[in-house]
């Protein structure tokens, strides 16, 4: 397997456009996770799936961010409008469902850039 | 809920020095627990776990021992070399995977 895929690398928008990341996670694993990571406030969790489904959205800043998951093989984080705090890497990261805790597989993350 | 505390970097040392850094968490419920690496430009890999309370996790001389009664899970290693420069993060997996702020070390020649 790849790993998780995530795209695009880097991203420079303007701000109030629509920004949209993606994410493939390791065919058969049953969690997604969205961070975000910023040197203030770390890695962020933002979001999480199981089977497809969102469990915790808790961590979403706002309603200008939503994320998806419409099949097991892919995810969408979308921000809309975009603003320059927004400015962050984001990462996606996939896990096999294990009632101990497993070890969380991450993209190599999307470097958002909004001016 | 539940959270993870590690201390504030940077953290310089010399070639063949010790290294600790410190973890504790907070949680409901009974985690296992990781250390996480992250070179740069790149995502985190997992350096080591342990699952249970008294479980000593260990890769690369790096080594982590779980307890449960001062909610801690410190990283060590004996001699740190300059190729282990980089951000640690602790984290734990209760119902969800939950990590602290990073820990940048950099190891000088």
């Amino acid at each position: 397997d790849a790993g998780v895929i995530q795209s695009p690398r880097h991203e420079v928008t303007e701000m109030g456009q629509e920004v949209t990341l993606r994410c493939k996670p390791i065919s058969g694993h049953d969690y997604l996770f969205w961070y975000r990571q910023t040197m203030m406030r770390g890695l962020e969790l933002l979001i999480y799936f199981n089977n497809n489904v969102p469990i915790d959205d808790s961590g979403m800043p706002e309603d200008r961010f939503s994320a998806k998951m419409p099949n097991a093989s892919f995810s969408t984080l979308k921000i809309q409008p975009s603003e320059p705090r927004d400015s962050a890497v984001y990462f996606c990261a996939s896990t096999p469902d294990s009632p101990w805790g497993t070890e969380a597989f991450f993209g190599q993350g999307t470097r958002l850039t909004v001016v | 809920g539940d959270s993870v505390t590690q201390m504030e970097g940077p953290v310089t040392l010399s070639e063949e020095a010790f290294l600790t850094i410190n973890c504790t968490y907070t949680a409901t419920g009974y985690p296992s627990l990781f250390w996480y690496v992250q070179y740069p430009g790149e995502g985190l890999q997992l350096l080591l776990k342990a699952t249970k309370a008294d479980d000593k996790g260990s890769n690369k001389g790096f080594e982590a021992t779980y307890r449960k009664e001062t909610t801690s899970f410190h990283l060590e290693k004996g001699s740190v070399q300059v190729s282990d420069s980089a951000v640690y993060f602790c984290a734990l997996w209760d119902d969800k995977i939950i990590f602290g702020k990073g820990t940048r070390l950099h190891i000088l020649p």
